[in-house]
């Protein structure tokens, strides 16, 4: 019964690799987010797809990519990643008509070596 | 541009005690939407309370309370009763007004609050 999955909880890698990280909310919102929350544990925003339309891009490198299957899933593929992008990268999920609420993923710690 | 303000980087309460966390936030929409969240040392992030920004009534959910006032721009969270499972990261963000569609959350940056025993 879990409303907003990601996987995998934890990613070490090396600096230059390619990862994503996957999010799945069963709650049927329509509206799915990525943000990141960096090492002084300051959370902004990343991405929001409103049924699968990419809605916000906050000037995040073009080397992070979301890609949203449908609106229950929003990834996120990162390329050639920079010892910088070690941080946590939490999924959220909205349905904006009903609810300004949205409820956040478990979290992802992706540590850059 | 919109901004929330947390003054406090830390809080001590006793056990039982009542506690305010403190957030104050700029904007010049008339619509917005306010929010706290808490974070344990686990890690994740979980929704406490909401305010929205024509709500007359200050909103309330179980021990917590939003101390909303609105000429002030202030939205502080009140704890009542703290339990030890309260000592947590909090944040206070706020959605951007105008359409809801875009949903952005800004988020202050965080109050570590520690019950003691």
């Amino acid at each position: 019964d879990t409303a907003v999955s990601q996987t995998p909880k934890y990613l070490v890698t090396q600096m230059g690799n390619d990862k994503s990280i996957k999010c799945e909310q069963n709650l049927g919102h329509d509206t799915m987010y990525w943000y990141k929350q960096d090492s002084k544990k300051f959370l902004k925003i990343m991405f929001s797809y409103n049924n699968k339309e990419l809605i916000i891009n906050e000037t995040v490198p073009n080397r992070f990519s979301p890609k949203s299957p449908d609106k229950a899933h929003l990834n996120l593929h990162i390329n050639s990643l920079e010892l910088g992008d070690s941080a946590v990268y939490f999924c959220a999920s909205s349905h904006p008509v009903l609810s300004d609420t949205q409820y956040f993923g478990p979290g992802t710690r992706l540590t850059v070596l | 541009a919109q901004k929330i303000t947390q003054t406090q980087p830390g809080m001590f309460v006793q056990e039982k005690e009542a506690v305010t966390l403190d957030c104050t936030y700029d904007t010049s929409d008339q619509s917005y939407g306010l929010f706290w969240y808490k974070q344990p040392s686990s890690g994740e992030m979980i929704f406490l309370i909401y305010q929205g920004s024509y709500d007359e009534q200050n909103a309330t959910e179980g021990r917590y309370s939003l101390n909303f006032q609105k000429a002030r721009k202030s939205a502080n969270l009140v704890i009542s009763a703290s339990q030890l499972g309260d000592s947590a990261m909090y944040f206070c963000a706020m959605r951007e007004g105008g359409s809801s569609n875009t949903g952005k959350l800004i988020f202050g940056q965080g109050t570590t609050l520690q019950v003691k025993p």
